[in-house]
């Protein structure tokens, strides 16, 4: 495919609403991963699947995020009750291989989140 | 817990100079450095990773565990280096990227 893709690429919402956003990995990747980015700041690390499984959701920030990837392939990050403290670009990325040593991680063009 | 540092938000060299992009880490272990690149309009991407010792683009990387360093150095800028360039570091045995907060380059033509 043409690489990892993400939609929508813009969002603006108000506060208290849910948003979900979506991640399509390149086909066949192993590996996904979201991070968050906020203003100035380089991205941080929220969660990442292997397959379907989540393997670490230490970087979540609150249980208002969630993330699921059910069939292994497309990935939903959902943030329920938005604030505007959750305005940031979420970025995607995948992998083929389970090692960051060995494997690149290939990032999406990223969503642009507005909480108004 | 781990930190990257990238004490520099912004770098102006001129075209054909040197350029060094700083890069200082805090963590107890061995740690994977990476560099990352975003050049305008474009995706966040792989430049290089310190296991491979490889020279991308010309530009190079020496881990340097006594300083918890690994600058960025090109020996000639060129005007399509200008970027954001972004640090990071995967903890032993973790597999997710802990970034700092980037540098923008930008190369004077």
């Amino acid at each position: 495919g043409a690489g990892v893709s993400q939609s929508p690429r813009y969002k603006v919402t108000k506060r208290g609403q849910d948003v979900a956003l979506r991640c399509d990995p390149i086909s066949g990747h192993v590996s996904l991963y979201w991070y968050r980015q906020a203003l100035g700041q380089g991205p941080e690390f929220l969660t990442y699947f292997n397959y379907e499984a989540q393997q670490d959701k230490s970087g979540l920030p609150n249980d208002r995020f969630s993330a699921e990837r059910p069939e292994g392939s497309i990935s939903t990050l959902t943030i329920q009750r938005t604030e505007q403290r959750d305005s940031a670009m979420y970025r995607c990325a995948s992998r083929l291989g389970s090692s960051l040593s060995t494997d690149t991680q290939y990032f999406g063009p990223g969503t642009r989140l507005t909480v108004l | 817990a781990q930190r990257v540092t990238q004490p520099e938000k912004l770098l102006s060299v001129f075209k054909g100079a040197p350029v060094e992009l700083k890069c200082n880490y805090s963590y107890s272990g061995s740690p994977e450095l990476f560099w990352y690149v975003q050049y305008s309009r474009q995706r966040l991407q792989l430049l290089l990773r310190h296991i491979s010792r490889e020279s991308i683009k010309g530009f190079t990387a020496d881990l340097n565990k006594g300083e918890t360093s690994f600058h960025l150095k090109k020996p000639f800028a060129q005007e399509e280096d200008s970027a954001m360039y972004y640090c990071a570091l995967v903890p032993a045995g973790a597999n997710n990227l802990f970034f700092g907060t980037g540098t923008r380059l930008t190369v004077i033509p």
